[in-house]
């Protein structure tokens, strides 16, 4: 089966721009969740949907924000980037949210995000 | 102090020996994870764990819950086994996952 496809693979913006990515899961899977990796601070979780609802956010600006749709496919958007938003940006799917997962979940290749 | 600590944060071995890569935390979790990330940045997630051990071919992990720790072991390590290891933690209350800061792995031919 198809895994976890992000696109695109690789996006160059310029600050004060916003940007969108988008994620789709394994098909059935309905928790998508987005994390953000950078040399300095490692991954960080952003925040976790499941049935289109937003059911946990990690410590990060109102600039990044997300939906889930019905398809269970999730965008994430970046808005006003800045420099340091420069990361590459993984999101992960799996059958049921983590709080309650007694399965793993399966990663994405990611979106290498650069802001000049 | 980080709530996930990862020991060594840089490990070289020859191929065939036995490699331990170590994680501790100090919050309480609903699970834990060991995930692999290749140059390229492709992750997978290699164990969930929460109690006990769990073996998959060459790769044993290891959970103790009273001592918030657990272990990533790489029997007869070989150098397709370079890459970071990433230890990773599910929260209990608000489900949110903590990471460790990895351990980057070099297996030598």
């Amino acid at each position: 089966k198809a895994g976890v496809t992000q696109t695109p693979r690789y996006l160059i913006k310029t600050r004060g721009q916003q940007v969108t990515l988008s994620c789709s899961p394994i098909s059935g899977h309905r928790s998508v969740s987005w994390y953000q990796q950078t040399p300095g601070q490692g991954l960080q979780f952003l925040f976790e949907y499941f049935s289109e609802t937003q059911r946990n956010k990690g410590n990060f600006p109102g600039r990044f924000s997300g939906r889930q749709f019905s398809n269970s496919r999730s965008e994430m958007n970046v808005s006003t980037l800045e420099l340091g938003d420069s990361a590459l940006y993984l999101c992960a799917s799996s059958l049921v949210p983590r709080i309650l997962a007694t399965y793993g979940y399966t990663f994405g290749s990611g979106t290498r995000l650069t802001v000049v | 102090k980080n709530e996930v600590e990862q020991s060594p944060q840089n490990l070289t071995a020859q191929e065939g020996e036995f490699i331990t890569i170590n994680c501790s935390y100090s919050v309480g979790i609903s699970a834990l994870h060991w995930l692999q990330q290749h140059p390229g940045g492709g992750i997978v997630s290699l164990f969930m764990l929460s109690s006990g051990k769990k073996k998959h071919g060459r790769l044993i992990a290891t959970i103790n819950i009273q001592e918030k720790h657990s272990s990533l072991h790489i029997t007869a390590s070989h150098p397709r086994d370079s890459a970071v290891y990433i230890c990773a933690v599910s929260g209990t209350n608000a489900g949110k996952s903590t990471f460790g800061d990895g351990t980057t792995l070099t297996v030598k031919p």
